[in-house]
């Protein structure tokens, strides 16, 4: 029932593979993220868009791409992976208004194995 | 010190019990803070939001001590399916895009 749609579910690939997460938010939201979880761990913040441009890359490796068609689409390409990213990606959208009570709304994942 | 930091749990209690958590941020700047649930496998989901006034929803207390920077979550007649993961979340600062995460604790509502 979460208003923000990530596809696929679950994805396997292998370390010389591309591949893309895709989020979408039909709440007008103008900020949206992508946090990754590791089995045990609190999400951890990876990229920020906000209107449409990106605004925070916590510095992540650059086989993780991110890319923001227009205000409700995030996606995330992925090249050349290592096992060891292997995660729950989370995407996420807030209204984007710089209020002081910015809440998240999280869609439901991609468990991403690679091999 | 770490930014935000949470009893490490786990809480096992019974039904009918109330639990308190805890959590403690290190930047006084923040200005937003929340409590999100997380249940296995899942996404987390916003609970509530913290205000200095404490507020309530239900049987979920919440309180913000901006001078300790402390922020606790209260529940109340616990129900086996609140067994979920708590997770504390603190903003980097008025207008901040960056919420940063509590380990969070477990808790087991046992029958």
């Amino acid at each position: 029932d979460t208003e923000v749609t990530q596809t696929p579910k679950h994805l396997v690939m292998g370390m010389t593979n591309k591949k893309s997460l895709k989020c979408e938010q039909h709440m007008g939201h103008r900020a949206m993220y992508w946090y990754k979880q590791k089995a045990k761990k609190p999400p951890e913040l990876m990229f920020v868009y906000s209107y449409e441009k990106l605004s925070i890359n916590e510095s992540v490796p650059s086989r993780f791409s991110p890319e923001c068609p227009n205000s409700s689409l995030l996606n995330l390409h992925l090249h050349a992976l290592q096992p060891e990213d292997s995660a729950l990606y989370l995407c996420a959208s807030s209204p984007g208004q710089g209020a002081t009570n910015e809440k998240l709304f999280f869609g439901s994942g991609t468990q991403l194995s690679v091999l | 010190r770490k930014e935000v930091e949470q009893d490490p749990g786990p809480f096992n209690v019974p039904e009918g019990a109330t639990v308190a958590f805890n959590c403690t941020y290190s930047n006084s700047a923040s200005q937003s803070f929340f409590w999100y649930r997380q249940d296995c496998r899942k996404e987390p989901k916003l609970l509530m939001s913290v205000y200095s006034s404490g507020n309530e929803d239900g049987r979920f207390t919440a309180q913000l001590n901006r001078a300790s920077q402390y922020i606790s979550l209260l529940i109340r007649d616990s129900k086996l399916s609140d067994s979920a993961t708590y997770l504390c979340v603190v903003n980097g600062g008025a207008g901040s895009y960056q919420l940063t995460f509590g380990k969070g604790t477990k808790l087991s509502v046992i029958p």
